[in-house]
C-alpha cells in the first residue's frame, strides 16, 4: 500500500520558469509533509517542510503548499536553474520526529 | 545545520560474510536514528527506527537477525549486515532528527556491493 505517491516519475523545465512537483497522501493521519533533493549515490537532502495546520510555506525559491482535503501536496521552484537538476522525494509522518514515509520520487531536469 | 555522518561510502565484502555501517550525529544528540535503503531507481524504504538504549524497531518484511542495528550512545547507531548476500546489494542510509529545524538529516550512504 503506497501511503505517498509522486505520479510523475519525471519533470523537465527550462530554466528561469517554474517547476511544479507534485505529491498525493492516503492517510489522513499523516501531519507533517517535507520535500527533499537527492543526487545519486549521496543521501537527500533538506528543501522545505511544512505541518498540516499551515497551507503554505515559502522558503526562497522553494515553496511548498498543502492542500489536505484533496490530501495533496505540492512543491514550486521559482526561478528554476539548471542546479536544481535532481531527484525529488516528497516524505510524510505522523507528528514530527516519527518516521517518514517516502514517495517514489520525481527526476527534475532543468535545461539551460 | 546538523550533520549525520555515514561511514564507509562505500564497501564490498564477500558473500556470506557480515558488514558494518556506522551512522553519527556530530553535533547533535539523536535518541532516534533511522536506517532505510535504496534499490536503483526507486524510493526509499525504511528498515527499521534505531532507539538509544534500546531495541529497535523494524518494519514488516525486515529481517531483525539479518540486520543488527545498535544505538548505544546518543551519537552513534550502527547497521550490521550478516551473513550478507548479493540479494542485499542495495544503498544504505540513515537518519536522524535535526533539532535545527523542521525536517531530518540524511547521512551521505553507504553502497554495499556482495561478490
Amino acid at each position: 500500500d503506497q501511503q505517498v505517491k509522486q505520479n510523475s516519475p519525471s519533470l523537465s523545465v527550462q530554466e528561469g520558469r517554474i517547476s511544479i512537483l507534485n505529491c498525493d497522501y492516503t492517510n489522513s493521519m499523516f501531519d507533517y509533509f517535507l520535500w527533499y533533493k537527492k543526487y545519486p549515490a549521496e543521501g537527500p537532502t533538506f528543501l522545505i517542510s511544512i505541518s498540516s495546520i499551515k497551507d503554505k510555506n515559502e522558503d526562497g525559491r522553494f515553496t511548498v503548499f498543502l492542500n489536505k482535503s484533496a490530501k495533496h501536496l505540492s512543491l514550486h521552484i521559482v526561478p528554476s536553474q539548471p542546479g536544481d537538476s535532481a531527484v525529488y522525494f516528497c516524505a510524510a509522518s505522523v507528528k514530527y520526529g516519527n518516521k517518514l514515509v517516502f514517495g517514489a520520487g520525481t527526476i527534475l531536469r532543468v535545461k539551460s | 545545520g546538523a550533520v549525520v555522518s555515514q561511514h564507509p561510502s562505500w564497501v564490498i565484502c564477500k558473500s556470506g560474510t557480515s558488514v558494518k555501517i556506522e551512522c553519527r550525529s556530530l553535533d547533535f544528540q539523536a535518541t532516534t536514528m533511522f536506517w532505510y535503503r535504496q534499490f536503483p531507481k526507486q524510493s526509499l524504504m525504511l528498515m527499521a527506527t534505531s532507539n538509544e538504549g534500546s531495541k529497535a524497531t523494524y518494519e514488516q518484511g525486515v529481517e531483525k537477525d539479518k540486520f543488527l542495528i545498535n544505538h548505544a550512545s546518543l551519537t552513534l547507531s550502527t547497521l550490521t549486515v550478516t551473513s550478507a548476500h548479493p540479494e542485499d546489494r542495495s544503498f544504505y542510509i540513515c537518519s536522524a532528527r535535526d533539532p535545527d529545524n523542521y525536517g531530518y538529516t540524511f547521512g551521505s550512504g553507504t553502497r554495499l556491493t556482495v561478490v
